[in-house]
C-alpha cells in the first residue's frame, strides 16, 4: 500500500528565505506526482504536476524534482514571502488508478 | 471563471438525517471526484467518475452514493448520516487520468 509522508509537518521561515519542503512514497510505481497549496479554509490549488518521466518541473519561483529510485520529491521556493504561508501538499498518483494518495501536508509561516 | 463550485458551503445534520452535496465543473473535465479530508488523515478519495455515466469507489465509499448527472455535475448523497462522517468534502475534477486536477472550495459537513 503506498505511503506519502511529509516532513516537516510546520515550518516557519523568515521572509525572503529559500526552502525545501519535503516529500516520500514508499512505493516507486508512480505515474506521477502533484504539488498542491492549501490556504486556510480554502480548497486545494495545483501547482506542479511531475510526470514519472520528469525529473523537475518549474514554475516562477517553485520548483519540484522526483527522484522515482529513492521515493522523494522536493519543492523548492526561492525568495519566500508572507503570501507564500499556506499548506503544502504532495500526491501521488499510480498507474491504472484514479486514486492519488496524499501526504498530510507541510505548514509554512513565512514571517515578515 | 468559477471551476468547480460546490454547495452548499456549511451544513449540520442530525444523526440520521440525508443530504446531498452538489458539486459542478465549467471546465469540460471528463473524470470528477470526491474527497473529503480529517485532521490527521489527510484526503481520501470516497468516489469518483471517469466519465459520464460511470462511478467507481474510492478509498473510503461505504455510507455514500454518487450520481454523474451529466458531464457537469456528480452529487454525493449521504443517506443516513453519522458523526463519523463529519468532515470537509471536496469535489475535484480533472481532463482524465494523470492530469492536474482542479478542487472545489469545500463542504463544511458536521453531524451530531
Amino acid at each position: 500500500k503506498q505511503e506519502v509522508t511529509q516532513i516537516p509537518a510546520a515550518l516557519s521561515v523568515p521572509e525572503g528565505e529559500n526552502l525545501v519542503l519535503n516529500c516520500s512514497f514508499t512505493d516507486s510505481a508512480i505515474y506521477n506526482l502533484q504539488w498542491f497549496r492549501q490556504d486556510p479554509g480554502k480548497g486545494l490549488t495545483s501547482l506542479l504536476l511531475i510526470q514519472s518521466s520528469q525529473r523537475e518541473q518549474t514554475s516562477g519561483r517553485l520548483n519540484a524534482s522526483l527522484d522515482k529510485s529513492s521515493g522523494r520529491s522536493t519543492l523548492y521556493i526561492a525568495a519566500s514571502q508572507p503570501g507564500d504561508s499556506a499548506t503544502y501538499l504532495c500526491a501521488v498518483g499510480q498507474g491504472g488508478s484514479e486514486k492519488l494518495v496524499f501526504g498530510k501536508g507541510t505548514k509554512l509561516t513565512v514571517n515578515p | 471563471n468559477a471551476g468547480v463550485t460546490q454547495t452548499p458551503k456549511f451544513q449540520v445534520l442530525k444523526t440520521g438525517q440525508s443530504m446531498t452535496l452538489q458539486c459542478a465543473q465549467d471546465m469540460n473535465h471528463n473524470s470528477m471526484y470526491w474527497y473529503r479530508q480529517d485532521p490527521g488523515m489527510g484526503l481520501r478519495l470516497i468516489y469518483y467518475s471517469a466519465s459520464e455515466g460511470t462511478t467507481d469507489k474510492g478509498e473510503v465509499p461505504n455510507g455514500y452514493n454518487v450520481s454523474r448527472l451529466n458531464k457537469r455535475e456528480f452529487s454525493l448523497r449521504l443517506e443516513s448520516a453519522a458523526p463519523s462522517q463529519t468532515s470537509v468534502y471536496f469535489c475535484a475534477s480533472s481532463t482524465g487520468f494523470g492530469n492536474t486536477i482542479y478542487f472545489g472550495e469545500g463542504s463544511w459537513l458536521t453531524v451530531v
